[in-house]
């Protein structure tokens, strides 16, 4: 099973700066496919996860540019460019490489 | 509209049984494998179970092997998870989760929630 590590758990920012969530899993996510199925996923406060980044890097549809994400092998990120107000909700990195598929512990993102 | 809605949750004892529904509208149900992850109150998410498009290959999170069990109705465009054995770690808001092509869980549906409790 990969164990799935995000840091950090919570962080508060500032309309407008840079935000950044690592996730490190325990094993590589490079499938024998070629492809590395980390994805992320916000859930705002009183709603159900939406998908924001599949396989490393690619946005979902509708997801704003300010979101990206980037990484290989056992080492990840999610970066926010310029966080506003509605990136408030726990982030989580999930990978879908092997069975069980695991989730890290979430990042609750607050705005000061 | 792209849809999933879970149903069948509630109370229920430990060592009692519940089965969970979802019903899928918007998209071709047959055409995606389909998932259960839960999240216990205040707690992060934990994938449960995955069916196949076919319902020919299935997988568990080990905490739940040997008593939950999922499978699907093509026809009926529907998912289900029936659930025994229940313990009151098993409390949690289930959701039903599509797999997209390409392995991540691109949509959800809003939860019902399951309390395991005396």
């Amino acid at each position: 099973e990969s164990v799935m590590t995000q840091t950090p758990l919570s962080l508060s920012v500032t309309p407008g700066q840079p935000a950044s969530i690592s996730c490190k899993s325990s094993q590589s996510l490079l499938h024998s496919s070629g492809n590395t199925y980390l994805h992320w996923y916000l859930q705002k406060p009183g709603q159900s996860p939406h998908l924001l980044i599949y396989e490393v890097s690619n946005r979902f549809s509708g997801v704003p540019d300010r979101f990206s994400g980037s990484g290989s092998g056992t080492d990840f990120t999610l970066k926010i460019s310029r966080v506003e107000v509605e990136d408030v909700g726990v982030y989580y990195c999930m990978q879908t490489t092997q069975a069980p598929y695991t989730f890290g512990q979430g990042t609750k993102l607050e705005i000061k | 509209e792209v849809q999933l809605v879970e149903s069948g949750g509630g109370l229920v004892q430990p060592g009692g049984s519940l089965r969970l529904s979802c019903a899928a509208s918007g998209f071709a149900f047959n055409g995606h494998w389909m998932n259960w992850v839960r999240q216990a109150p205040g707690k992060g998410l934990e994938w449960v179970a995955i069916i196949k498009e076919d319902g020919s290959e299935k997988y568990y999170v080990d905490s739940v092997k040997g008593r939950f069990t999922i499978s699907r109705d093509n026809a009926q465009k529907s998912l289900h998870l029936q659930m025994n054995s229940l313990r009151a770690e098993d409390t949690a808001v289930y959701y039903c989760v599509r797999s997209a092509v390409v392995w991540s869980l691109d949509m959800w549906g809003q939860g019902t929630m399951v309390t395991v409790s005396p």
